[in-house]
């Protein structure tokens, strides 16, 4: 069946405008994460939504960022007036239920590059 | 709080040779789950397998073993008959109960033909 996917793949944006990163979980899936990748750096979690339940944003770095998730489906990441310090890989991850236990299972990613 | 240690950034290792990634974590919970990851250059993570730290067996998939030892708060990846295919970055990652997943800063191997 069809995986994780995430639109654009390749994002390269001016410094100051907003964008908008999106994510397809696996359908059936609940629960919902996105991720940060730096370059030569590990995972950083940026936000979780389970279900109905209110999300855990505690792993967005700056009100800038934002996430919603339509019809507990596809998920859209906003980072808004955009900065260098942004340019990263975005992963989004989903899982069946949202137990810790559970696989994650990955998108491609989205790099975005801020000029 | 959690954290994840991957103290080798690179490794290589000869094509049908055995490698063991390292890795260790800080702790207070006595139930919990390890993970590693491994991410190709297509930038797809993919989990390799998972322990639950209340099972003392040590989790095993086909080449994949690990090396659990919760007392010192280690869990090594184990790779047998390293093949082409494995060259990756390698994420050790920890979650808690009904928590999220915190991740290391990984591993890069390399297969040498």
């Amino acid at each position: 069946g069809a995986g994780v996917s995430q639109s654009p793949s390749n994002k390269v944006t001016e410094k100051g405008k907003d964008v908008e990163l999106r994510c397809d979980p696996i359908s059936g899936h609940t629960a919902l994460y996105w991720y940060r990748q730096s370059l030569g750096q590990g995972l950083e979690f940026l936000i979780y939504f389970q279900g109905n339940s209110a999300p855990d944003k505690s792993g967005l770095p700056s009100d800038r960022f934002s996430a919603e998730r339509t019809g507990g489906s596809v998920s859209t990441l906003t980072i808004q007036r955009t900065q260098q310090e942004d340019s990263a890989v975005y992963l989004c991850a989903s899982s069946l239920g949202g137990a810790s236990a559970e696989t994650q299972y990955f998108g491609p990613g989205t790099r975005l590059t801020v000029l | 709080a959690q954290t994840v240690t991957q103290s080798q950034p690179e490794m290589s290792v000869q094509e049908a040779e055995t490698v063991t990634l390292s890795c260790t974590y800080d702790t207070s919970e006595s139930d919990y789950y390890l993970f590693w990851y491994k991410q190709p250059p297509s930038r797809q993570m993919i989990l390799v397998i998972r322990q639950e730290a209340y099972k003392q067996q040590n989790a095993t998939e086909n080449r994949f073993s690990v090396n659990f030892q919760k007392a010192a708060k280690s869990f090594s990846l184990k790779i047998s008959d390293s093949q082409l295919g494995d060259a990756a970055m390698y994420f050790c990652a920890y979650s808690g109960l009904r928590d999220k997943i915190i991740f290391g800063k990984g591993t890069r191997l390399h297969i040498l033909p």
